[in-house]
């Protein structure tokens, strides 16, 4: 069974560094898509960044990139130049089709502090 | 685009009763929606899967005379909680997936119910 693994509950990071947050992942499949997704406050889930496995090239998307390493199963988070705006919870989550079914698989999650 | 509604975003029910959840996509057909239930500090568990016209499909553990979904028409998906107990107190989020979102493949949440049991 696929699983997603957050080894760190929370971290923090100062207005303007940079943070990384990891996850790991198993899965016997060689074709999926791996996100991360902000919850803030709210509640509502964000999209942050997508990742197919078949990329070998890491995504971006402004200050947020991947490092996808598909070997050792790991799929680090990069946000550059924090902003308060980032705190957050942040999830991991492996897209799982199976019998034509799908599902996402999150991990536990990141709680992100960002200090002024 | 690819917005995604629910309603109501807190709802309070007394013990015994039931309680209906809805859930749109405002701009594309939601082929498949889905149901996820977080409890405070945890991360987001899947309920069920719902295609447009077809019975949902429960994850081991979900009792489904209990969780009801009903995926009626490509905008409207509905989870009714019957006979409700404090325990199913919870955030109660849906996602949709389907055709005229941004993505095929993608997921779109909408903002999520607080439910809460008395």
């Amino acid at each position: 069974a696929q699983t997603v693994t957050q080894s760190q509950p929370e971290m923090s990071v100062q207005e303007a560094e940079t943070v990384t947050l990891s996850c790991t992942y198993d899965t016997s499949e060689s074709d999926y898509y791996l996100f991360w997704y902000k919850q803030p406050p709210s509640r509502q889930m964000i999209l942050v960044i997508r990742q197919e496995a078949y990329k070998q090239q890491n995504a971006t998307e402004n200050r947020f990139s991947v490092n996808f390493q598909k070997a050792a199963k790991s799929f680090s988070l990069k946000i550059s130049d924090s902003q308060l705006g980032d705190a957050a919870m942040y999830f991991c989550a492996y897209r799982r089709v199976q019998g034509g079914s799908e599902k996402l698989v999150f991990g536990k999650g990141t709680k992100l502090t960002v200090n002024p | 685009g690819a917005v995604v509604s629910q309603h109501p975003s807190w709802v309070i029910c007394k013990s015994g009763t039931s309680v209906k959840i809805e859930c749109r996509s405002l701009d594309f057909q939601a082929t498949t929606m889905f149901w996820y239930r977080q409890f405070p500090k945890q991360s987001l568990m899947l309920m069920a899967t719902s295609n447009e016209g077809s019975k949902a499909t429960y994850e081991q553990g979900v009792e489904k005379d209990k969780f009801l979904i009903n995926h009626a028409s490509l905008t409207l998906s509905t989870l009714t909680v019957t006979s409700a107990h404090p325990e199913d107190s919870s955030f109660y989020i849906c996602s949709a997936r389907g055709v005229g979102a941004g993505s095929s493949y993608e997921q779109y949440f909408g903002p999520g119910t607080r439910l809460t049991v008395t």
